[in-house]
């Protein structure tokens, strides 16, 4: 059984459109998370929401916005998507504490033409 | 605030040589320490942690020894193999308010040949 899963695996689209990611994990996590990771490999947090509620919202356009409708799923939608959104964007899950191991999702790389 | 400094890649390597990834904090009081691996088209998986002064992590024959005195928590492999390419995330957890998150270094991509 996959542990933390994401839909879907590439993205293509153009400048300007909106899309969702979708993330789900069946390990019983309170907590759950989004990073960017950028061409380069930097991997950077952009959400956090435990038990449904949104914990760490980093410097992030309003453009992204999670959503929380249990707390197995953690999405992500963006909005009037632009060039610089390119990236591959991964889902974690843990429990309350990030101390904890934080189990990551595979990936959904996105590309923005 | 918090961070992360690891040593810049890549590294290339051949099989059964000997590893070292540097990796150096900043931190306000006692983080907890990890190591996190991603293979090629995958996640990040952990693959050690530490989370108080001269605690060694180890898995996979990899050891990371949290140094409180010198803020390091160096990535070492006596021997190893094809299968250890990946790149390699050193990460610190990081409280700020009543939240915590973890703050990733740039990563050190690992190549090792046969």
């Amino acid at each position: 059984d996959t542990a933390v899963s994401q839909t879907p695996k590439y993205l293509v689209t153009q400048m300007g459109n909106d899309k969702s990611i979708k993330c789900e994990q069946n390990l019983g996590h309170d907590t759950m998370y989004w990073y960017k990771q950028d061409s380069k490999k930097f991997l950077k947090i952009m959400f956090s929401y435990n038990n449904k509620e949104l914990i760490i919202n980093e410097t992030v356009p309003n453009r992204f916005s999670p959503k929380s409708p249990d707390k197995a799923h953690l999405n992500l939608h963006i909005n009037s998507l632009e060039l610089g959104d390119s990236a591959v964007y991964f889902c974690a899950s843990s429990h309350r504490v990030v101390r904890d191991e934080q189990f990551f999702g595979p990936g959904t790389r996105l590309t923005v033409l | 605030g918090n961070s992360v400094t690891q040593m810049e890649g890549p590294v290339t390597l051949s099989e059964e040589a000997f590893l070292t990834i540097n990796c150096t904090y900043t931190a306000t009081g006692y983080p907890s320490l990890f190591w996190y691996v991603q293979y090629p088209g995958e996640g990040l998986q952990l693959l050690l942690k530490a989370t108080k002064a001269d605690d060694k992590g180890s898995n996979k024959g990899f050891e990371a020894t949290y140094r409180k005195e010198t803020t390091s928590f160096h990535l070492e492999k006596g021997s190893v193999q094809v299968s250890d390419s990946a790149v390699y995330f050193c990460a610190l957890s990081d409280r700020q308010g009543g939240s915590e998150k973890l703050v990733f270094g740039k990563g050190t991509k690992l190549t090792v040949n046969p």
